[in-house]
């Protein structure tokens, strides 16, 4: 199956300060990229639909200038978490829909980013 | 709104001990029902999609049905190694081709 793949799998930061999260389709191209979050053992909730060479798509209720998603190119999409508190850390994971070949319409995951603030 | 439903949230198991997990759903107009796999710390794998009320399928140990208001995973004769979290996921048939989650049944396989 397709490949998706996320990086930093873990990043620690301090409170205040940015962190970048890549999220990189290997063997396809996706025009469109999804972003979730989960909180332990809770279930995945979509924060925002990334289109290449457009805005992102935001989920009612997540901040637009907090959560800043670029998708320059048909294989990467980044969420930047910008002056990250505590109450961000959670499990970040994207995914890309491959719509070629054999896996047409399959929404394939990454790996997960983990983003601890202190 | 379209919301899933999964239940139960946890089932034990003993290793062979056949059982079913239920996925049930309202969504206006259904495009796709999707199974995935996800172990503690990764992303979600996935399994299955499922288009149509009656359609089934099946990879290993594992089959997939559908109906107009829910999905069953049935797991036969598990195995240790099928211990995970499954998650169900719906997508509409208009608008975005976002996923909407169930939040999942923590699956364990004692020996």
């Amino acid at each position: 199956g397709a490949v998706v793949s996320q990086h930093p799998s873990r990043v620690i930061c301090k409170s205040g300060t940015s962190v970048k999260i890549e999220c990189r389709s290997l063997d396809f191209q996706a025009t469109t990229m999804f972003w979730y979050r989960q909180f332990p053992k809770q279930s995945l909730m979509l924060m925002a639909t990334s289109n290449e060479g457009s805005k992102a798509t935001y989920e009612q209720g997540v901040e637009k200038d907090k959560f800043l998603i670029n998708h320059a190119s048909l294989t990467l999409s980044t969420l930047t978490v910008t002056s990250a508190h505590p109450e961000d850390s959670s499990f970040y994971i994207c995914s890309a829909r491959d719509q070629s070949g054999a896996n047409t319409g399959e929404l394939f995951f990454g790996e997960g980013s983990r983003l601890t603030v202190l | 709104e379209d919301q899933v439903t999964q239940s139960p949230e946890a089932l034990r198991l003993q290793e062979g001990e056949s059982s079913s997990l239920n996925c049930s759903y309202t969504v206006s107009g259904l495009r796709g029902l999707f199974w995935y796999r996800q172990d503690p710390g990764k992303g979600p794998e996935f399994l299955f999609t499922l288009y149509s009320a009656g359609e089934e399928k099946e990879k290993e140990r594992l089959k997939a049905t559908l109906t107009k208001k829910e999905s069953f995973l049935h797991i036969t004769a598990p195995k240790p190694e099928d211990s995970a979290t499954y998650l169900c996921a719906v997508q509409a048939r208009q608008g975005a081709q976002k996923l909407v989650f169930g939040q999942g049944t923590r699956l364990t396989i004692n020996p």
